[in-house]
């Protein structure tokens, strides 16, 4: 059974740094592409960020330069650190698993499972 | 970016009723659209994909359709489980994203 457990979510000051954990099981991390998400009380999904199966990884512009993804392929955990944080990156957080199809030559994404999520609040 | 529309925002029905939820997209998307129903304080789960397949295990009162800029999901039967809020989101490029949400209630 695909199951993703996400942990790592609390109150931190604004400027802080906070590193989320995704711990998978039924499916092994390294093999597929995986995404953070984010919902901010009361609103709708926001996707955060993306890594492939290889080393590429892509980022909200909201989020790039503060935010890094990674995965740990021993563990098979995928995490991510969340730097010179804001009030307004306050939200539950959600790891996902990516999954695709091609058409017309392009890889078009969506997220079969996800985690129940991690609150973040940001603020002093 | 894409931008998402649904309509309504808002929908109240019965048990057994038959609900449309629409959602349009700010540039024509071909088939490239998702469905997922979120309860609250749970995770979206996903129900279709490239606009009409249906993901394993989501029972065939759900269905989608649509292409370009128009796209919509029915329950045909809506059942006590449904009463959810639904987010299309588009697959055509980065960033991904979502429409703003359609919950349905119980009338």
């Amino acid at each position: 059974e695909v199951q993703l457990v996400e942990s790592g979510g609390g109150l931190i000051q604004p400027g802080g740094s906070l590193r989320l954990s995704c711990a998978a099981s039924g499916f092994t991390v390294s093999s597929n592409f995986m995404s953070w998400f984010r919902q901010a009380p009361g609103k709708g999904l926001e996707w955060v960020s993306l890594i492939s199966s290889g080393p590429s990884t892509y980022y909200a512009d909201s989020v790039k330069g503060r935010f890094a993804i990674s995965r740990d392929n021993s563990k098979n955990t995928l995490y991510l650190q969340m730097n010179s944080l804001r009030a307004e990156d306050t939200a539950v957080y959600y790891c996902a698993r990516v999954k695709y199809y091609y058409d017309s030559s392009i890889r078009r994404d969506y997220f079969d499972y996800w985690g129940q999520g991690t609150l973040v609040t940001v603020s002093s | 970016d894409i931008q998402l529309t649904q309509s309504p925002s808002f929908l109240s029905a019965s048990v057994g009723d038959r609900v449309t939820i629409t959602c349009r997209a700010s540039q024509g998307i071909s088939s490239y659209l998702a469905w997922y129903q979120q309860k609250p304080r749970k995770a979206p789960k996903l129900l279709i994909y490239a606009a009409s397949t249906l993901q394993s295990g989501v029972p065939s009162r759900f269905s989608g359709s649509g292409s370009g800029t128009e796209f919509t999901l029915t329950i045909s039967s809506l059942q006590p489980e449904d009463f959810a809020t639904y987010y299309c989101q588009q697959l055509n490029s980065y960033p991904v994203t979502f429409g703003p949400g359609t919950k349905v209630d119980i009338k």
